[in-house]
């Protein structure tokens, strides 16, 4: 059973544009949300996070929105930058539940020159 | 410095063997993990240790063994290994197991059983 979903494998986008990376979950317990970014060859690093008393957080050129009501969260990038190109999983958890995380199964975003 | 560093990085091997993975995190942090990436990309949790205790152990097969010497290591070892065991395993580690908060992640060891 898969609770977190990532249904786009891949994106491509152009330097400089948003990129947006979408994410749907079925759990109604899960009320804690984050972003990793992961390169090839590297363990996933963390990026960012929400809370579900939040519906947006914002940090640099990332911004997580979460729409508790649709289960749905996306990460915006932006401008995108070649750097950005990288493996981006989502995950989600319940706070002070344990500390057991469930990933997605990653987009791999494309950033071209 | 590595923050989360696992050995080997790559590991080929027969079905049959054991084989180990270590793991050492340099952060200072109570809680350990191991995780696995199945070839359909499924980030999964194995275990976790909080301060060498076992707090989370997922439906795994009992070949798998993770030993947790002091609250900075915690090692994975292997029976009996199969093929579908073949996958990219990472270790982390977190502040705080209350919240899950941010893991810091290994590099992954890649295990390929033939």
């Amino acid at each position: 059973d898969q609770q977190v979903k990532q249904n786009s494998p891949s994106l491509s986008v152009q330097e400089g544009r948003i990129s947006i990376l979408n994410c749907d979950y079925t759990n109604s317990m899960f009320d804690y949300f984050l972003w990793y970014k992961k390169y090839p060859a590297e363990g996933p690093t963390f990026l960012i996070s929400i809370s579900s008393i939040k519906d947006k957080n914002e940090d640099g050129r990332f911004t997580v929105f979460l729409n508790k009501s649709a289960k749905h969260l996306s990460l915006h990038i932006v401008p995108s930058q070649p750097g950005d190109s990288a493996v981006y999983f989502c995950a989600a958890s319940v706070l002070f539940g344990n500390e057991k995380l469930t990933f997605g199964t990653g987009t791999r975003l494309t950033i071209i020159p | 410095d590595t923050a989360v560093s696992q050995t080997p990085k790559y590991l080929v091997t027969q079905m049959g063997n054991d084989k180990s993975i270590k793991c050492e995190q340099n952060l200072g942090h109570d809680t350990m993990y191991w995780y696995k990436q199945d070839s359909k990309k499924f980030l999964k949790i194995m275990f976790s240790y909080n301060n060498k205790e076992l707090i989370i152990n997922e439906t795994v097969p009992n070949r798998f063994s993770p030993k947790s010497p002091d609250k900075a290591h915690l090692n994975l070892h292997i029976n009996s290994l199969e093929l579908g065991d073949s996958a990219v395993y990472f270790c982390a580690s977190s502040q705080d197991p209350l919240s899950p908060g941010e893991l810091f992640f290994g590099e992954g060891s890649r295990l390929t059983v033939l």
